[in-house]
């Protein structure tokens, strides 16, 4: 079975601060996703990579960035957390050459809060 | 750009009706794909089915049947004789393919389906 796991699932932090989400996945895929999900929104693409070091933005990669150093491993980035960056953050992965041909493996999700 | 939409934003049955959850989509592409997640209160979105645009045929899995039809851009998911477990929010997601690297997936807005009792 394909695992996704995130560092944390709840996470608070203060306004200013610098956050770092951290993803894993153990089935080799080259490509990792991080979205956000907001009541209303559904989810929104942040960024994706599909191979080490190589990224592309997403819908709304405003006030993030990403890193991606070994295959295995795809962090955030909130170089300075705002309050409207409380949301619930998921990270996906998925096989392939293509990122859109197929399925992508969630893993549980961070709900992080920016006070 | 491709779309997608999930008409129905929450439905509410009572344990052993069938339910299905519709799904339209939209894009110009002739190859792509199509997905439903299903996400319980939990948290996490769980994979559930995987269908390319030239593969037509409905599938069966236990209580879980797809419904794919190009001619009304529907992908139509059933669960029969649904269960409290069933319980969740499902998404209905597309994806175009011929982008290279790109990526595309698009999700619909999903159905919170709630199963009584």
């Amino acid at each position: 079975d394909v695992k996704v796991t995130q560092s944390s699932r709840y996470l608070v932090k203060r306004t200013g601060e610098k956050v770092f989400l951290e993803c894993v996945q153990d089935m080799d895929h080259e490509n990792m996703f991080w979205y956000r999900q907001d009541p209303g929104l559904g989810l929104r693409l942040i960024y994706f990579s599909y191979d080490v070091k190589m990224k592309e933005k997403g819908d709304i990669p405003e006030g993030y960035s990403v890193s991606r150093e070994k295959k295995e491993r795809f962090s955030l980035i909130l170089e300075s957390a705002s309050t409207n960056q409380t949301s619930m953050y998921l990270c996906a992965s998925s096989l392939g050459d293509s990122a859109s041909r197929y399925e992508q493996y969630f893993g549980p999700g961070t709900r992080l809060t920016v006070t | 750009a491709q779309k997608v939409t999930q008409a129905q934003t929450e439905i509410s049955v009572v344990e052993k009706e069938d339910v299905t959850l519709d799904c339209v989509y939209e894009t110009r592409d002739t190859t792509y794909y199509l997905f439903w997640y299903k996400q319980p209160p939990s948290g996490e979105l769980v994979f559930l089915i995987r269908r390319n645009s030239f593969d037509e045929q409905n599938e069966i899995s236990g209580r879980y049947s797809w419904n794919f039809q190009k001619s009304t851009s529907s992908f139509n998911f059933t669960i029969t004789a649904s269960q409290v477990v069933d319980s969740a929010v499902y998404f209905c997601a597309l994806s175009e393919a011929g982008w290279g690297y790109g990526q595309n997936f698009v999700f619909g807005p999903g159905t919170r389906l709630s199963v009584l009792p």
